[in-house]
């Protein structure tokens, strides 16, 4: 399966800052990645479907200006948290689809907003 | 859009024993059914997937089965082994990659 690397795996940030989440296929090259939130003990949320050279389709309920995505390359999609707040603390995870349906994830970035 | 429910939310078993995880899904056109373990902290992996074509498919202790009629696709883990406890999750999609997740399932193997 495809190899995704995601980069940073823990990030801590005061409230009011942005952090930067990396999202790389290493063996593949993707035209889509997709951003997902997980709670602790929760299901994987999608929050935006990726598209490489073009705007990122967000989900219903989810702040595009607060969760920015940006797919310049077919190895890399960024996801910025904007004016990041404690509530704003989550896993974050995104995945590559490969062999057509198939998903692989990344490893996933923790983020702390204190 | 597609609504997955996943049972039971938690499993506990002993080891050597059986485990069974349900799903349902409401969308027919769904034709995709992967199921995922995550680790703590881990990403999730993919361990088996069945297409609506096949009813039933089985690699090594892991089998799923899919019942298109029902609506319903469980996973089953025979002779479980403490290394199996982990979160699992189904999914379905009825399109490219638009996978919607089940809530979850915390599989624990007592030694």
């Amino acid at each position: 399966g495809a190899v995704v690397s995601q980069h940073p795996s823990r990030v801590i940030c005061k409230s009011g800052t942005s952090v930067k989440i990396e999202c790389r296929s290493l063996d593949f090259q993707a035209t889509t990645m997709f951003w997902y939130r997980q709670f602790p003990k929760k299901s994987l949320m999608l929050m935006a479907t990726s598209n490489e050279g073009s705007k990122a389709t967000y989900e219903q309920g989810v702040e595009k200006d607060k969760f920015l995505i940006n797919h310049a390359s077919l190895t890399l999609s960024t996801l910025t948290v904007t004016s990041a707040h404690p509530e704003d603390s989550s896993f974050y995870i995104c995945s590559v689809p490969s062999g057509g349906e198939k998903l692989f994830f990344g490893s996933g970035t923790q983020l702390s907003v204190l | 859009g597609e609504n997955v429910e996943q049972h039971p939310s938690t499993l506990s078993v002993q080891e050597g024993d059986s485990a069974v995880i349900k799903c349902t899904y409401s969308d027919s056109a769904s034709n995709y059914f992967p199921w995922y373990k995550q680790e703590l902290g881990k990403r999730p992996q993919l361990i088996i997937d069945i297409r609506s074509n096949v009813g039933e498919k089985k690699d090594q202790r892991i089998a799923v089965t899919l019942n298109k009629t029902a609506k319903h696709f469980s996973l089953h883990i025979t002779e479980t082994q403490p290394e199996d406890s982990a979160v699992y999750f189904c999914a379905a999609s009825g399109g490219y990659s638009t996978l919607t997740f089940g809530k979850g399932t915390m599989l624990l193997v007592s030694p």
